[in-house]
């Protein structure tokens, strides 16, 4: 079965610092990727994905994310945070066979201070 | 709001009760998943329907776990004879699968179950 390991539990930020979540899977298959986020009070909301093509994917509100696949890997980053990205990020993925189900990281909490 | 919406948002029972919560996913989707979130831990996948069809359901953590999409519309999750160690979020998502593997998951804000 694959799982999904996610580096810090917590990350805090000032604005306009630079970001990188880290992800990394275990399977050792095609697999499709995925980041989602959690704001404060809301529900789970995609952020990006990869399926296939280009290994750089860009997501919303200037999110992108590298799929490594030498790796296993698939970090998150942003250039510069806003304190309007305090949230909780997990890391998914879902093997590219047949049925699969999204497995997901634990997570990690992102404070980004003022 | 055309969103994936759950039903209660939270629930305090007592152990040994039994309960049932409700997703009503986005109209169109056909896909409904169940997945239980504890503190510190990501989403944990439980069961899945397409239609009214329950295709997956060998996450269900117990036999005390059961669901049921009965009109392919909405769902319940019931679960009977709680325990302290169900105390979690239960989380639901729906989906219309898209040409090829293209599948994208709405969720829902979840039912917040505490077991006292």
């Amino acid at each position: 079965a694959q799982s999904v390991s996610q580096h810090n539990h917590h990350v805090i930020l000032s604005e306009a610092a630079s970001l990188e979540l880290g992800c990394n899977y275990s399977y050792g298959g095609t697999v499709n990727l995925f980041w989602y986020v959690q704001y404060p009070g809301q529900h789970l909301q995609l952020l990006l994905k990869y399926f296939s093509g280009d290994p750089l994917v860009k997501g919303i509100k200037g999110f992108e994310a590298e799929f490594i696949k030498s790796k296993f890997s698939f970090n998150l980053r942003k250039p510069s945070v806003q304190w309007s990205d305090t949230a909780e990020y997990f890391c998914a993925v879902r093997m590219n066979s047949g049925y699969s189900t999204l497995t997901f990281g634990k997570g990690t909490m992102l404070l980004v201070s003022p | 709001d055309t969103g994936v919406s759950q039903d209660p948002r939270h629930k305090i029972t007592k152990r040994g009760q039994n309960v049932t919560f409700r997703c009503d996913p986005i109209s169109e989707h056909n896909r409904l998943y169940w997945y239980r979130q504890t503190l510190g831990q990501g989403p944990e996948f439980l069961t899945y329907f397409q239609n009214e069809a329950q295709l997956e359901k060998s996450r269900l953590l117990s036999d005390r776990f059961s669901a049921e999409r009965p009109k392919g519309s909405f769902s319940t999750l019931e679960i009977q004879r709680t325990e302290q160690g169900d105390s979690a979020m239960y989380l639901c998502a729906s989906s219309s699968r898209g040409s090829g593997k293209d599948e994208k998951l709405f969720f829902g804000s979840g039912t917040q179950l505490s077991v006292l």
